[in-house]
């Protein structure tokens, strides 16, 4: 059974950093590309990245490129998204999600169960 | 970067009623489009990728058209479990997938 399992539930004050991570199993790992989506409360999903955990090849969306920084450790097949220094914007539901498809007919087929990140002072 | 907007923004409507999403990208994008429904509180969930092709297990109610710039989501028979909010994402930009604002389906 094809899993992503996130890391639970965070409560950061402002400036400071934060690692996430999303956890695969059931797949071959490296075979597929892990894009990160975030939801803000009563928002829609926002695209900010991906990476291939073979090589950790990452693109990252305009809106987020510098904002965060996205990695993979491939021998324990898991996928990560950090801050550097949080703010409170970045208050949201964060899910990773296995890219799959064929013939460049992409889409987002399984995903983890989300991290809600929270920042508050 | 593609942007794509969808509409309506919400829509109320009634068990056995037939639902059409409406999802527009801002440059042709072929058929590089897939739709996701979110119910309240859970993870989004894969329900059509290129353009028209469902996801193993969705129901059959549920198709997608079009082409190019336009393009549809419609639910023949609304059913009390589609009540939810129905994302269209274009795949055609090399690995950059934004998504639409989303269209909230409520009970009348």
């Amino acid at each position: 059974e094809v899993q992503l399992v996130q890391s639970g539930a965070e409560v950061k004050k402002p400036g400071e950093s934060l690692k996430i991570s999303c956890k695969g199993s059931g797949y071959s790992f490296t075979s597929y590309w892990i894009g990160w989506v975030r939801q803000m409360p009563g928002k829609g999903l926002e695209w900010m990245g991906i990476i291939y955990p073979d090589d950790s090849d990452t693109r990252y969306s305009p809106s987020f490129q510098g904002q965060v920084t996205i990695s993979a450790d491939k021998s324990i097949n898991t996928a990560y998204m950090q801050w550097s220094s949080l703010k409170a914007s970045d208050t949201a539901m964060y899910y990773c999600a296995r890219r799959s498809g064929s013939g460049s007919h992409y889409a987002l087929d399984y995903w983890g169960q989300g991290t809600l990140v929270t920042v508050s002072s | 970067d593609i942007q794509m907007s969808q509409s309506p923004s919400s829509l109320s409507a009634s068990v056995g009623d037939r639902v059409t999403i409406t999802c527009r990208a801002s440059q042709s994008i072929s058929n590089f489009l897939n739709w996701y429904q979110q119910r309240p509180g859970k993870v989004p969930k894969l329900l059509i990728y290129a353009t028209s092709y469902l996801q193993s297990g969705v129901p059959s109610r549920f198709s997608g058209s079009g082409s190019g710039t336009d393009f549809t989501l419609t639910i023949s028979s609304l059913q009390p479990e589609d009540f939810a909010t129905y994302f269209c994402q274009q795949s055609y930009s090399t690995l950059s997938y934004t998504f639409g604002q989303g269209t909230k389906v409520e009970i009348k």
